[in-house]
């Protein structure tokens, strides 16, 4: 199995604009996590997925985030619009039991 | 409700020295704990876990941790630091259906 995948690995943008992250999970897990880490506060759990169903998205910073999850094996997280503080990594991660997750390699966002 | 605390957000050793890298957490239910590495550049990758059973968990690369319930703590340890352990560490305490991570520690090590 690939593992999860994410791409972009790197991204980098203009403040204002829309950034979409996206995220495969590995085949046959149901649950699907969306992470930020800075330096500021460490890993923080943004929103997670169970059967493509949103669950959680109390860790989402602000309605200029949102994440979708239209089939099984894709999910993207998108900001809209970019802000400077959103600079971080987002690393995505899937599972079928949610106390052993499968991190993805991360992609790192830099907004200008 | 479950939470981590990592205590110290650099540590620096030796190379050759004792690595010891402190997590104290809090959970409601019986925990399921772990340890996280992010090399430079790199995205996460576990380094162990404790689920249920032997206190004592061996991970990859030598190290180890130990769940002490009493004390609520799952240390990370390591004998002799290598230049190739230098990294950032994360302990995580998972509970229900979420994980609750640590800040983080950043370890660096001395020639």
């Amino acid at each position: 199995d690939a593992g999860v995948i994410q791409s972009p690995r790197h991204e980098v943008t203009e403040m204002g604009q829309e950034v979409t992250l996206r995220c495969k999970p590995i085949s046959g897990h149901d649950y699907l996590f969306w992470y930020r880490q800075t330096m500021m506060r460490g890993l923080e759990l943004l929103i997670y997925f169970n059967n493509n169903v949103p669950i959680d998205d109390s860790g989402m910073p602000e309605d200029r985030f949102s994440a979708k999850m239209p089939n099984a094996s894709f999910s993207t997280l998108k900001i809209q619009p970019s802000e400077p503080r959103d600079s971080a990594v987002y690393f995505c991660a899937s599972s079928l039991d949610p106390r052993r997750q499968f991190f993805g390699p991360g992609t790192r966002l830099t907004v200008l | 409700a479950q939470s981590v605390t990592q205590l110290g957000s650099h540590v620096s050793v030796s190379e050759g020295a004792l690595v010891l890298l402190r997590c104290n957490y809090s959970s409601s239910v019986p925990p399921y704990l772990f340890w996280y590495v992010q090399y430079p550049n790199q995205g996460l990758q576990l380094l162990l876990k404790y689920t249920t059973g032997a206190t004592l968990v061996k991970g990859i690369n030598g190290f180890e941790a130990e769940f002490k319930k009493s004390e609520t703590s799952f240390h990370l340890t390591k004998p002799s630091a290598h230049m190739s352990d230098a990294a950032e560490y994360f302990c995580a305490v998972s509970g229900g259906n979420q994980f609750y991570f640590g800040t983080g520690t950043s370890l660096t090590v001395i020639p």
